[in-house]
């Protein structure tokens, strides 16, 4: 079945800082592909999306691009800030009617 | 766009006890969905509605877990005689249209079992 693995975390990462989050995913047909991200206490925002091959998600300075050819969907930020320090999943939706398929998460903290 | 809402935030109940939470999707959304996530894990799919048909149940749904979407609007979900492994955070999220569509997810219910 679909699934989706992400780098195992956490993270830490001083401000300014370069991100990237590692994700692969494996699925049948053309899938959509999606970063959420949860804050404490929280339930997961949509961070961004891409539901195509060669797509570019954006939202927030955070940008990750659907890699058909090596089945990636990597989350990048070229300056990371205190504030957004949270837990990142990543996702794909299938068509038809099934559920949404997360890797486990990546939690990031940064420091000032 | 009110976004999906979720009752009660936390929920704290002795082993044995029955509880129900309930999510209030976006309005115009069709599919309403439940999951559940434990400390440092990614959502786990338990159930999904289309409108008001539950079309598919996750083997984690065992027997004593119950959720209806009446008329197609809110959704309940019920856990009967609760067990410790039930604490967990339980989310609801809405969709409008098939998987490939992104789903927005409510601030969830925590439960926790004495």
């Amino acid at each position: 079945g679909d699934s989706v693995t992400q780098m195992e975390g956490p993270v830490t990462l001083s401000e300014e800082a370069f991100l990237t989050i590692n994700c692969t995913y494996t699925a049948t047909g053309y899938p959509s592909l999606f970063w959420y991200v949860q804050y404490p206490g929280e339930g997961l925002q949509l961070l961004l999306k891409a539901t195509k091959a060669d797509d570019k998600g954006s939202n927030k300075g955070f940008e990750a691009t659907y890699r058909k050819e090596t089945t990636s969907f990597h989350l990048e930020k070229g300056s990371v800030q205190v504030s957004d320090s949270a837990v990142y999943f990543c996702a794909l939706g299938n068509s038809g009617n099934t559920p949404l398929v997360f890797g486990k998460g990546t939690r990031l903290s940064v420091i000032a | 766009d009110t976004g999906v809402s979720q009752d009660p935030r936390h929920k704290i109940t002795k082993r044995g006890q029955n509880v129900t939470f309930r999510c209030d999707p976006i309005s115009e959304h069709n599919r309403l969905y439940w999951y559940r996530q434990t400390l440092g894990q990614g959502p786990e799919f338990l159930t999904y509605f289309q409108n008001e048909a539950q079309l598919e149940k996750s083997r984690l749904l065992s027997d004593r877990f119950s959720a209806e979407r009446p008329k197609g609007s809110f959704s309940t979900l019920e856990i009967q005689r609760t067990e410790q492994g039930d604490s967990a955070m339980y989310l609801c999220a809405s969709s409008l249209g098939p998987g490939t569509q992104p789903q927005h997810f409510g601030d969830g219910t925590r439960l926790s079992i004495l």
